[in-house]
């Protein structure tokens, strides 16, 4: 079974830009969560999509959305980007609960100049 | 306020030694805890999965622990191999929801020939 992917890899965009993440779960998982990661901040919870519903938000700026479409794969968007947006994106999908456990894809570096 | 604190921030050790990672979390109330193996630039791999009621759990060379009382954890590497080198975060689960995932900074291990 596939895993997790991630697109693009890597991305440099400058400051007052959007840019547009993409997710591809595993088959058969509904449930996507986004996560931003830094050197500084570790892992952050952005936020969680089930059934193209938005189940859960982390405390991030408006700037930051995504949605899920019915096939399960995710799109993140950040508007108006800021130096400090410059970090790893990472993307996990799970089947459902609590209980099953996240798979994470390799993530999207982004890098704001 | 929920919180995953881990130590040491970094560890160096000598290929075939054993190395212990330690997790202290302050969530409540507790779902789970997992460790999981982050190589760089890839993103992290569940290595174990512990509830309330289990006090360890083996993974291959991995053994963690829980200690649900002092709400402690903690890693053990066995016979440590180059591929060790990685950094390990604690994650702690304070509900069903992916907002209440908790994640710990990261033990940040490199292992030397």
């Amino acid at each position: 079974k596939a895993g997790v992917t991630q697109t693009p890899r890597y991305l440099i965009k400058t400051r007052g830009q959007q840019v547009t993440l993409s997710c591809s779960p595993i088959s058969g998982h509904r449930s996507v969560s986004w996560y931003q990661q830094t050197p500084g901040q570790g892992l952050q919870f952005l936020f969680e999509y089930f059934s193209e519903t938005q189940r859960n938000k982390g405390n991030f700026p408006g700037r930051f959305s995504g949605r899920q479409f019915s096939n399960s794969r995710s799109e993140m968007n950040v508007s108006t980007l800021e130096l400090g947006d410059s970090a790893l994106y990472l993307c996990a999908s799970r089947y459902a609960g609590d209980g099953d456990t996240q798979y994470f894809g390799p993530g999207t570096r982004l890098t704001v100049l | 306020k929920n919180q995953v604190e881990q130590s040491p921030q970094s560890l160096i050790i000598l290929e075939g030694k054993n190395c212990t990672l330690q997790c202290n979390y302050t969530v409540s109330p507790f779902s789970n805890l997992r460790w999981y193996k982050q190589d760089t630039g890839r993103g992290p791999v569940s290595l174990t999965i512990m509830t309330f009621s289990e006090n360890t759990k083996s993974n291959g060379r991995y053994t963690a622990t829980l200690d649900a009382d002092t709400k402690q954890s903690s890693l053990h590497i066995t016979a440590s191999q180059l591929s060790d080198s990685a950094s390990y975060i604690c994650v702690v689960s304070a509900s069903s929801s992916a907002s209440k995932i908790i994640f710990g900074s990261g033990t940040r291990l490199s292992i030397r020939p």
